[in-house]
């Protein structure tokens, strides 16, 4: 059964401290992995994309990277502004829907 | 470049009833996908709508359906609504729905069932 699984649920850092988040899944014919970031009552908002295996993405304080069974978002430096839920999501074979997993609720303390 | 739009943005509906929900994608996407999130089960496919057919459709029941216009428009409806489908119900569109899938959301609409 695909399976797309984030870790930890819940996160706590205070400003600066840097962490990563993980999402491994077990899906057969990926053909994209994808990181939202969803702020409450909001719709996600897409961050990257990863496509294969060695593959790595930045995008100010994110970096997100690609192994075959996992990705991580690692976060570096992060302000209270990051505070929010992050989604990893899976596109597999010729479906064209995204299989999500139930996202990491990431709190930034000042 | 105007992102997705999805209205209503909040529902109130008795048990029973029906409901539709609408989306306008981004100009120039073709591909309209809609999925439900609950606390509990997260995010979960709805189905997808590419040039006016339904390409891909997730585990829900009939009650469930949807419709893509040819300007890409998108509704769903919900029929005999239950208490369980209280959620928050989000469009997604995308260029193609193939190949570089980037897909973008909009805000949503929640949908409380009474």
């Amino acid at each position: 059964e695909d399976q797309v699984t984030q870790s930890p649920e819940a996160l706590r850092l205070q400003e600066g401290e840097s962490s990563s988040l993980n999402c491994s899944y077990t899906v057969s014919g990926l053909r994209g992995l994808f990181w939202y970031r969803q702020d409450p009552g909001k719709g996600p908002e897409f961050l990257f994309t990863l496509y294969s295996a060695g593959e790595e993405k930045e995008k100010e304080r994110l970096k997100a990277t690609l192994t075959k069974k996992e990705s991580f978002l690692h976060i570096t430096a992060p302000k209270p502004e990051d505070s929010a839920t992050y989604l990893c999501a899976v596109l597999k074979g010729s479906q064209g829907n995204l299989i999500f997993g139930k996202g990491t609720k990431l709190s930034v303390k000042p | 470049k105007a992102g997705v739009t999805q209205t209503p943005r909040y529902l109130i509906k008795t048990r029973g009833q029906q409901v539709t929900l609408s989306c306008s994608p981004i100009s120039g996407h073709r591909s309209v996908s809609w999925y439900q999130q609950t606390p509990g089960q997260g995010l979960q496919f709805l189905f997808e709508y590419f040039s006016e057919t339904q390409r891909n459709k997730g585990n829900f029941p009939g009650r469930f359906s949807g419709r893509q216009f040819s300007n890409s428009r998108s509704e769903m409806n919900v029929s005999t609504l239950e208490l369980g489908d209280s959620a928050l119900y989000l469009c997604a569109s995308s260029p193609t729905g193939q190949g570089a899938f980037e897909a973008f959301f909009g805000q949503g609409t929640r949908l409380t069932v009474v």
